[in-house]
């Protein structure tokens, strides 16, 4: 079964300062990976997304990821981190059946 | 103009009673899908529907119940609400031939007393 982790419940950063979120999954074939941001009593924003191709992915809000098959791992960086980025990230991969799985999220603190 | 839109977006109410949760997207997609964000923030999928077809039915309680009248909505019903049925629930879309990438519903937040 698929599955996704991210080992760090909780970062803090300064602000200007640069960032990656890890991201791990488990899946036999190449995945279809996401990430996700969750600002405090919202909805899920899509930041990125990886099917094929290049392997480092450009989002929104200045984000990026890289796919690292041999590590299985999808991290999610920013090179400078706002205020407005503190919320709550997830990562998703959709193994088969139009069925996202998600990790168990990291909350991003940033502290000025 | 929005995407998916969920109500209500807060819902309170007693143990025992029946209530239903309304989806709608104007995305044009074919398949919709209800997540359950438990108080860890754990996402699990519930339910997906593929053009008013049930597709997947992830052991969720019989309670449960969705609802597609057609493409475009995805109801949820929930009777004999309980305690640990308390929770945000989000609705979702995407395109059915390849997974673009899922369009999420605001949430609606239920608490059950």
């Amino acid at each position: 079964a698929q599955s996704v982790t991210q080992p760090d419940i909780h970062i803090t950063v300064s602000e200007g300062a640069s960032l990656e979120l890890r991201c791990n999954y488990s899946y036999g074939a190449t995945p279809y990976l996401f990430w996700y941001v969750q600002s405090p009593g919202q909805g899920l924003q899509l930041l990125l997304k990886y099917f094929s191709g290049d392997t480092l992915v450009q989002g929104i809000k200045g984000f990026e990821a890289e796919f690292k098959r041999s590590q299985s791992s999808f991290n999610l960086r920013k090179p400078s981190v706002h205020w407005s980025d503190a919320a709550e990230y997830f990562c998703a991969v959709d193994g088969g059946g139009n069925k996202l799985v998600f990790g168990a999220g990291t909350i991003l603190r940033v502290k000025s | 103009d929005t995407a998916v839109s969920q109500t209500p977006k807060y819902l309170v109410t007693q143990m025992g009673n029946d209530k239903s949760i309304k989806c709608e997207q104007n995305l044009g997609h074919d398949t919709m899908y209800w997540y359950k964000q438990d108080s860890k923030k754990f996402l699990k999928i519930m339910f997906s529907y593929n053009n008013k077809e049930l597709i997947i039915n992830e052991t969720v309680p019989n309670r449960f119940s969705p609802k597609s009248p057609d493409k475009a909505h995805l109801n949820l019903h929930i009777n004999s609400l309980e305690l640990g049925d308390s929770a945000v629930y989000f609705c979702a879309s995407s395109r059915k031939d390849r997974p673009y990438g899922y369009t999420f519903g605001s949430g609606t937040r239920l608490t059950v007393v």
